[in-house]
């Protein structure tokens, strides 16, 4: 199963937005609503932001929101801050019972 | 409070063996299924097994697989992962997650690692 496919980095000013995208194929992202993306600060662990698509965990600020579209995802923060700042992963479970996690993107708030 | 705690990492030389823990606490462990998941030095995050609650069905990475146990103790509480003919290439943090299902299943809690070494 390859990873998915995401952006190095991006950046953004604060109270911008943007928006990392996962390309997979029909047999992970495309195939079902079974994304999922994380959050990773450096030296902690990941934090649940999106679930199937665009589902949201209590807690997690309105800010982050998830769409999909044929093989692609997104995950859109608006109104950046600071503490934006991070590695994103996207990942899906996929059609061979598995999980596939993209290659992260680092997301830098100028 | 929800959490989980992994242990057992450490050095071990190429071809060693070493057996990953991971303790959990706050939730009712034996309802839940879940992961290992791995991330070496500067990489993203690898998915490494799957175990369901009952720990009757479990998956494996094409990766570990054959190399890699994974399996679980719900009276202990414990989740655990023993690692076997290790490679230079299974130097990563290790992860426990617990997976929750509301559509798809996905990784809502997980532990701050435990650090694995594979070296001479």
């Amino acid at each position: 199963q390859s990873a998915l496919t995401q952006p190095a980095s991006v950046s953004g000013s604060p109270g911008q937005s943007i928006t990392i995208s996962c390309t997979g194929t029909s047999s992970d992202v495309g195939g079902y609503n079974y994304v999922s993306w994380y959050q990773q600060h450096p030296g902690k662990a990941p934090k649940l932001m999106i679930y199937d698509v665009s589902n949201r965990p209590s807690g997690v600020s309105n800010r982050f929101s998830g769409s999909k579209s044929g093989n692609t995802a997104s995950l859109t923060i608006s109104g950046l801050q600071a503490e934006d700042e991070a590695d994103y992963y996207c990942s899906s479970y996929t059609s061979s019972s598995s999980w596939v996690f993209g290659g992260g993107t680092k997301l830098t708030v100028l | 409070e929800v959490q989980l705690v992994e242990s057992g990492g450490g050095l071990v030389q190429p071809g060693g063996s070493l057996r990953l823990s991971c303790a959990a606490s706050g939730f009712t462990f034996s309802s839940y299924e879940m992961n290992w998941v791995r991330q070496a030095p500067g990489k993203g995050l690898e998915w490494v097994s799957y175990i369901s609650s009952s720990g009757s069905t479990i998956y494996y990475a094409d990766s570990v697989k054959g190399r890699f146990t994974i399996s679980r103790d719900n009276a202990k509480n414990s989740l655990y992962l023993q690692m076997n003919s290790l490679r230079a290439e299974d130097t990563a943090v290790y992860y426990c997650a617990r997976v929750v299902v509301v559509v798809a299943p996905n990784m809502d809690v997980w532990g701050k690692g435990t650090t694995v070494t594979v070296s001479s």
